[in-house]
């Protein structure tokens, strides 16, 4: 299986200010992901990092808002900008397409956000 | 637009007691579905998946089937422990025939096992 790192594990944020979150793959992976899952919620896609290109984001989610970066094929990286309360959630970072996992998804541990 | 649910929401059993989770969903093409299981505040962890062409799989105490043409899928725990106790997640993947690798997941059952 693939090992995903992801930092910050937590963090209280003020409002109106901005994170990033870092995501790091032990392997080159095809596929990443991010996801949100707010309080009492399943997960929701925010966007498809492409390595190389611009992110592909869902509907309700725009690249001003959630900015994500791909430099290579093991490492990734969120932004939740301009924080509000109502960005308080567990963002998961999750990959698929190793060579040992094919069409397994597997998800980090999470980076979960308070913002007061 | 797919949407997955998951029967119960929550479920509470004594320690050894069998149990069934189960997962729907409303669009049968998919390419495969996965089991996962979330502790709390914490990341999801794969337990098991099915591809469409696969009616089951197992892993341990762990059973799940796969009725793709019904959209339909379970997962058994056998001889269930208190380590079981978490919320386990079914998440469906797209079949757009491309690399469509979106899960759309159900909301959950949360499981708890009593000693």
């Amino acid at each position: 299986s693939a090992v995903i790192s992801q930092k910050p594990s937590r963090d209280i944020c003020q409002r109106g200010t901005s994170l990033t979150i870092q995501c790091q793959v032990d392997s080159q992976v095809t596929m990443m992901f991010w996801y949100r899952q707010q309080p009492g919620q399943s997960l929701t896609l925010i966007a498809t990092a492409n390595q190389g290109s611009e992110a592909t984001y869902e509907s309700g989610f725009v690249i001003d808002k959630f900015p994500i970066s791909r430099p290579n094929l093991t490492f990734s990286t969120l932004t939740v900008s301009n924080m509000s309360p109502e960005d308080s959630s567990i963002y998961l970072c999750s990959v698929s397409g190793t060579v040992v996992s094919g069409n397994t998804i597997y998800f980090g541990e999470g980076s979960w956000l308070t913002v007061v | 637009k797919q949407e997955v649910t998951q029967i119960p929401a929550a479920l509470s059993v004594p320690e050894g007691e069998n149990l069934v989770l189960n997962c729907s969903f409303t669009d049968s093409a998919i390419y495969n579905l996965q089991w996962f299981r979330q502790d709390p505040g914490k990341g999801l962890t794969s337990l098991l998946l099915i591809q469409s062409s696969q009616r089951e799989q197992t892993s341990g105490r762990l059973n799940a089937s796969l009725d793709k043409s019904s959209g339909r899928s379970t997962l058994y725990i056998a001889a269930s422990q208190p380590g079981d106790s978490a919320t386990y997640l079914c998440a469906v993947r797209g079949d757009s025939g491309g690399s469509n690798y979106k899960l759309t997941f159900g909301k959950g059952t949360l499981l708890t096992v009593n000693p």
